[in-house]
């Protein structure tokens, strides 16, 4: 079945500091790619997505690439804020047959960014 | 534009007491509908996922129920809360179509603790 695998949290950074937050996926035929980012104490939100081998996501600073030949889809952004302190998730959508379409989730990376 | 609301968004219940947690979307017809649980750490479980009124789909076998009584509705019940049942539920919603590039939408969450 389809799955994702992220890189082990937690992971701590001071301000400004470079970001990569490492995701792999498995999944049959061509699957859309998606970040969230969960702030402590709320839902989920859409950070970036990608529907297509090579497309890039990006959205306040943080960027994905969709590559089809490693099956990543790495985040990635320049300098860090305190603010960007959250648990961000990997996710992949494939069709899964009629109208009932899941998402498969990575389990999370908890990043933390101290001042 | 659309939006989804969960209620409440804090519930403290004693073992062996019903549950019924609302979620509701606005903006949108005919959405599939889904309720996760994230427990203790930062994993997401789906429970249920609905792709029409009174349609259903349970994903694990467990003390939870769902209902879809009206196209934007979406309820999760239990008759007897379980200490188990303790931890942070999301409702999300997607649009029904029949491409992949969808993301979910998520409500901010309902955080129950059970005594």
């Amino acid at each position: 079945g389809d799955s994702v695998t992220q890189m082990e949290g937690p992971v701590t950074l001071s301000e400004e500091a470079f970001l990569t937050i490492n995701c792999t996926y498995t999944a049959t035929g061509y699957p859309s790619l998606f970040w969230y980012v969960q702030y402590p104490g709320e839902g989920l939100q859409l950070l970036l997505k990608a529907t297509k081998a090579d497309d890039k996501g990006s959205n306040k600073g943080f960027e994905a690439t969709y590559r089809k030949e490693t099956t990543s889809f790495h985040l990635e952004k320049g300098s860090v804020q305190v603010s960007d302190s959250a648990v961000y998730f990997c996710a992949l959508r494939r069709l899964s047959g009629g109208s009932n379409y899941k998402l498969t989730f990575g389990k999370g990376t908890l990043l933390t960014v101290n001042p | 534009s659309q939006t989804i609301h969960q209620w409440p968004a804090t519930l403290v219940q004693p073992v062996g007491s019903p549950l019924s947690l609302e979620c509701t979307v606005e903006g949108t017809s005919n959405p599939n509908l889904y309720w996760y649980r994230q427990a203790a750490g930062r994993g997401l479980q789906l429970l249920f996922y609905s792709v029409g009124i009174g349609q259903i789909s349970s994903e694990v076998p467990q003390n939870l129920s769902a209902s879809r009584p009206q196209d934007r509705q979406f309820i999760l019940s239990s008759k007897k809360l379980l200490l188990s049942d303790s931890g942070f539920y999301l409702c999300a919603w997607t649009d029904r179509g029949h491409y992949s590039n969808q993301p979910q939408h998520f409500g901010d969450g309902t955080r129950l603790s059970i005594l």
